[in-house]
């Protein structure tokens, strides 16, 4: 079974600054996929980024980047000149290329001070 | 619609009652899937809809557990004789066909349960 890891149940930052959340997993598969999603207190879970494990080139969407290191299984997700807005939930999920359901990691609690 | 809808929001049921979750999913998207969040967890994965049918449902925790789906339509999550441990959020998503290329779930908001 493959496994999300996120060490850091909490992580803080202040506005305009940049913060980078953890992520390892284990697989044993090598064409995946991983997301980065947000939880906002409306619960709603809203994709942020999403990388192909086959393409060697980091996603970035914005403000929003990774750092995916294959070899290492380590998904990181960068948030440059952080927001208020950007205080929420952030979980890492991870869905084999032949599969359908997200194995998703325990979530990092993101603080964003003024 | 244009998202995913979840209703109830919220429901306090008492021990032993059972309850019916509802999931309407984005027109068009076949795919369907039902996870819960307990307090201060990530998502575990419950159930998978293809149309009308659940290929996968091996993370539905127990007999109490069932869920059900009308066409590509509407979905029915029913947890029989609740327990205290059935507290959580449950939360519903769909996607079209899953293929080759995935560019993730829309999720609905969720549904909060409180079993007292």
């Amino acid at each position: 079974a493959q496994t999300v890891t996120q060490s850091q149940p909490e992580m803080s930052v202040q506005e305009a600054e940049t913060v980078t959340l953890s992520c390892t997993y284990d697989t044993s598969e090598s064409d995946y996929y991983l997301f980065w999603y947000k939880q906002p207190p409306s619960r709603q879970m809203i994709l942020v980024i999403r990388q192909e494990a086959y393409k060697q080139q980091n996603a970035t969407e914005n403000r929003f980047s990774v750092n995916f290191q294959k070899a290492a299984k380590s998904f990181s997700l960068k948030i440059s000149d952080s927001q208020l807005g950007d205080a929420a939930m952030y979980f890492c999920a991870y869905r084999r290329n032949s599969g359908y359901a997200l194995n998703f990691g325990k979530g990092t609690s993101l603080l964003v001070t003024p | 619609g244009a998202g995913v809808s979840q209703s109830p929001s919220n429901k306090v049921t008492e021990k032993g009652k059972d309850v019916e979750l509802r999931c309407d999913p984005i027109s068009g998207h076949t795919a369907l899937y039902w996870y819960r969040q307990r307090l201060g967890q990530g998502l575990e994965f419950l159930i998978y809809f293809q149309g009308n049918s659940a290929p996968d449902k091996s993370g539905l925790p127990s007999d109490r557990f069932s869920a059900e789906r009308t066409g590509e339509s509407v979905s029915t999550l029913t947890i029989q004789r609740t327990q205290q441990e059935d507290s959580a959020v449950y939360l519903c998503a769909s996607s079209p066909t899953p293929g080759p290329i995935d560019y993730g779930y829309t999720f609905g908001s969720g549904t909060r349960l409180t079993v007292v």
